[in-house]
């Protein structure tokens, strides 16, 4: 069970772009990167899913390198509403593990 | 619009007792999850379901149980409630690859 390691906290200004990178060192072969977002009370969101190299959508960007053994989580021009836990899995079918996560606050 | 819904979303119970925490779902997933979620533990897996029938034990299992009787609801049943499971309880569903899930919004269980 590949396990993760995210900082415990982050702050950001307003407007800044914020990356988030996870450490996953064993991560195996057909091992995915997932990442999600979580508000206070509410239950946690998909942001988005790679494999390797970049991903890309309308929330996020996703960085992968070559050895897989990391990733980092971009979010562009930051807002307050994205103040929130970021968590990092690392797996396929039932096998991922969800970590403590990021808390990330966006100060005005 | 499809859902994911829990009930209840707060329950207080009594050491010892019996709860049931309902999860349902109308996407029509075949996957279903529970969670636990713990100050310093982030979410933990309980039990999880591929379809109709289908149980399986996730890493903190001992103490709950899940049946599937359909497609659409996975209990999740706390055979004697302990204060050890205290806990915001998070169900989720998937269609295909189990970590593109969909979660309900939890349901904050105290045991006393």
């Amino acid at each position: 069970l590949a396990k993760t390691t995210q900082p415990i906290s982050m702050d950001s200004y307003e407007g800044q772009e914020v990356n988030i990178t996870c450490s996953h060192n064993n991560i195996a072969t057909n091992d995915y990167i997932t990442w999600y977002q979580q508000f206070p009370s509410q239950g946690p969101r998909f942001i988005i899913q790679g494999y390797k190299t970049k991903v890309t959508n309308e929330v996020a960007s996703l960085f992968i390198p070559a050895d897989r053994k990391s990733s980092t989580l971009s979010l562009p021009r930051v807002s307050l509403s994205d103040t929130a836990v970021y968590y990092c899995l690392v797996g396929r079918g039932n096998q991922f593990y969800f970590g403590t996560g990021t808390s990330l606050t966006v100060i005005p | 619009d499809a859902e994911i819904t829990q009930s209840p979303r707060h329950k207080i119970t009594e050491t010892g007792r019996q709860v049931t925490l309902a999860c349902h779902q109308t996407w029509n997933h075949n996957n279903m999850f529970w969670y636990r979620q713990d100050l310093g533990h982030g979410l933990r897996l309980i039990h999880y379901s591929y379809g109709v029938q289908d149980t399986n034990k996730g890493e903190v299992s001992d103490g709950y149980s899940v049946s599937r009787s359909n497609t659409e609801d996975l209990p999740l049943t706390l055979e004697s409630a302990a204060s050890s499971q205290t806990s915001v309880y998070f169900c989720a569903s998937s269609e295909t690859d189990p970590a593109e899930a969909f979660f309900g919004q939890g349901t904050r269980l105290t045991v006393v």
